[in-house]
């Protein structure tokens, strides 16, 4: 079965503390592992799509890095707007495209 | 880039009552259309698939016949809660495939959301 497993829950940073944030999966044949940022009440904003290990892509302070096991979103020199909930999901080689969601990390960084 | 939009963003019905939510797809033809719901804290729960034309699969413990879905045209699905009880508030999001530009046709596009809360 399809799994993924987030952690922290929930990280606090002072402004500018850089950090990292877990995603473990098992999955048969990946297809896609995926990092989405939410606000409260909002549906999830994509972020990256990560296909084979030692693959990275960066955006503005956010970097994301996927081995075979697992996913990490690197967070530099944050600030209080990158505050949000951080969900990672995976396509396995049997879905119809749908992803296997995370229960998230909730982030919140505080000036 | 691709966007989805989702109508209602929330509703108060009371209970015994059908809801129905909208799902577009704005600048993307969506071959394939996927619900989710969400609970406080919880991860995203895939309730169904919906393929343009034909029948939703919907997923194991998932009642077809509470959680009607129909995807009539390649720009809209819509999901109708039918006799909603207090159980079933929840926040339902839908989301598409198809778009392409940055997001690219493998990435699901998501729509804000809807808050659903029955009395």
């Amino acid at each position: 079965e399809d799994q993924v497993t987030q952690s922290p829950e929930a990280l606090r940073l002072q402004e500018g503390e850089s950090s990292s944030l877990n995603c473990s999966y098992t999955v048969s044949g990946l297809r896609g592992l995926f990092w989405y940022r939410q606000d409260p009440g909002k549906g999830p904003e994509f972020l990256f799509t990560l296909y084979s290990a030692g693959e990275e892509k960066e955006k503005e302070r956010l970097k994301a890095t996927l081995t075979k096991k697992e996913s990490f979103l690197h967070i530099t020199a944050p600030k209080p707007e990158d505050s949000a909930t951080y969900l990672c999901a995976v396509r396995g080689g049997g879905s119809q495209g749908n992803l296997i969601f995370g229960k998230g990390t909730k982030l919140s960084v505080k000036p | 880039g691709a966007v989805v939009s989702q109508h209602p963003s929330w509703v108060i019905c009371k209970s015994g009552t059908s809801v129905k939510i909208e799902c577009r797809s704005l600048d993307f033809q969506a071959t394939t259309m996927f619900w989710y719901r969400q609970f406080p804290k919880q991860s995203l729960m895939l309730m169904a698939t919906s393929n343009e034309g034909s029948k939703a699969t919907y997923e194991q413990g998932v009642e077809k016949d509470k959680f009607l879905i129909n995807h009539a045209s390649l720009t809209l699905s819509t999901l109708t809660v039918t006799s909603a009880h207090p159980e079933d508030s929840s926040f339902y999001i839908c989301s598409a495939t198809g778009g392409g530009g940055t997001s690219g046709a493998n990435v699901l596009t998501f729509g804000a959301g809807s808050r659903l809360t029955v009395l």
